[in-house]
């Protein structure tokens, strides 16, 4: 069964402080990304990568950075997080050339206060 | 700017009733479009998609249809079951890297 694990469900920080989410994929999927998830705006792309060390903007990039340096874990990190970065994070990975079908983790509710 | 956005926010549905869920599009030049479906405390799950240059496509209980004309998509679920409640969302995707635009989402309930 193919598998997408972020390291916590939830997770509480304080402002300013800078905040590491996990994820790790056991499908060996090239494709890894970070999306965001309000209610009401459905799920934002942040950040994703197509390959180790490889990363690209996604449409809310900002307060936000990556890093991939293994295939299998792509990690999202809060530079100094502030109250308005409370929210679900979703992560996903899929195949290179895979069109439509991406493996999600359950999601990490963030909230910063 | 372009975006996939829905027309309802909540669709009550009794258990063995077929469902509709709509979902408007603005970008032309997406080639994909997607609905998935997300329970309760978990990811997202991929449904079904269909490519842009096709009409209709069908899977188990469930039917996308695509009208390009109004820039329109909907996903049909036969029979639906307690086990269809959940959150659904269409997709399009953008770009050669599988980079999915989501829309808000769709609540759907099924009653007894």
């Amino acid at each position: 069964d193919v598998k997408v694990t972020q390291s916590s469900r939830y997770l509480v920080k304080r402002t300013g402080e800078k905040v590491f989410l996990e994820c790790v994929q056991d499908m060996d999927h090239e494709n890894m990304f970070w999306y965001r998830q309000d209610p009401g705006l459905g799920l934002r792309l942040i950040y994703f990568s197509y390959d180790v060390k490889m990363k690209e903007k996604g449409d809310i990039p900002e307060g936000y950075s990556v890093s991939r340096e293994k295939k299998e874990r792509f990690s999202l990190i809060l530079e100094s997080a502030s109250t308005n970065q409370t929210s679900m994070y979703l992560c996903a990975s899929s195949q290179q050339g895979a069109v439509t079908e991406a493996f999600f983790g359950q999601g990490t509710r963030l909230t910063v206060v | 700017g372009e975006s996939v956005g829905l027309h309802l926010p909540t669709l009550s549905v009794q258990e063995g009733d077929n469902s509709i869920i709509n979902c408007a599009y603005s970008n032309s030049a997406s080639d994909y479009f997607i609905w998935y479906k997300q329970e309760s405390g978990k990811g997202p799950q991929f449904i079904i998609d269909i490519r842009s240059n096709m009409d209709k496509r069908q899977g188990q209980r469930v039917t996308v249809l695509l009208n390009k004309t109004v820039k329109h998509l909907s996903l049909q679920i036969a029979a639906t079951q307690p086990g269809d409640s959940a959150v659904y969302f269409c997709a399009e995707r953008r770009g050669s890297w599988g980079k999915l635009q989501f829309g808000a989402g769709t609540q759907v309930v099924v009653t007894p």
